[in-house]
């Protein structure tokens, strides 16, 4: 089975821009969860999606949005890119029950210049 | 809000030999998970061990255990036999149980390097 993959692996934006992330979870898993992780720190929760409903929200900026699609995808949009943006952004999915932890894929790297 | 804490940035250890990684954590809670995360080059944060707050006996997944230590609030991992591709960030992380957001506070990390 597929993992959890996120596209693409790479971007490079300029400032003032947008942005769109994608993410499939694992077939079967419901939940899709979002994190920012800037160089030389842990990773920080942005969003939490079950069922195409937002279940929570990090202290992010409105500049950050996020949607679920019915076949349980995920994007993460950023609008006005800043420099301080730039980071791995980790995608995570789970099914109904998070006994077992998240299972994440290898990541957005968003450079902002 | 939960903190969690990992104040080593980083460790070595010979292969063959064990290390421990510590963490702390501060919660008003009773109930929730606790995990280790590992990083690779990679990128991937791939899932290690799993603790449940309520089960007093100590989570062990093959070469890796914990010391969960509950009143101090403490959550550490040992690698027993290290092996060159422990070599890798280490995550403690921490989730809160019931409803709700299921989200995952992460410490800052700790960087294992394993000497051949």
């Amino acid at each position: 089975d597929a993992g959890v993959t996120q596209s693409p692996t790479h971007l490079i934006k300029t400032r003032g821009q947008q942005v769109t992330l994608r993410c499939s979870p694992i077939s079967g898993h419901k939940s899709v969860s979002w994190y920012q992780q800037v160089l030389g720190q842990g990773p920080q929760f942005i969003f939490q999606y079950y069922e195409k409903e937002e279940r929570g929200r990090g202290n992010f900026p409105d500049r950050f949005s996020a949607r679920q699609f019915p076949n349980y995808s995920s994007e993460l949009n950023v609008n006005a890119l800043l420099l301080g943006d730039s980071a791995l952004y980790l995608c995570a999915s789970s099914p109904k029950g998070v006994r077992d932890g998240y299972t994440f894929g290898s990541g957005t790297r968003l450079t902002v210049v | 809000a939960q903190t969690v804490t990992q104040s080593q940035p980083e460790m070595s250890v010979q292969e063959a030999e064990t290390v421990t990684l510590s963490c702390t954590y501060d919660t008003s809670e009773s109930d929730y998970y606790l995990f280790w995360y590992k990083q690779p080059p990679s990128r991937q944060m791939i899932l290690v061990i799993r603790q449940e707050a309520y089960k007093q006996q100590n989570a062990t997944e093959n070469r890796f255990s914990v010391n969960f230590q509950k009143a101090a609030k403490s959550f550490s991992l040992k690698i027993s036999d290290s092996q060159l591709g422990d070599a890798a960030m280490y995550f403690c992380a921490y989730m809160r149980s019931g409803a709700g957001s299921y989200q995952l506070t992460f410490g800052k990390g700790t960087k294992l390097s394993v000497i051949p």
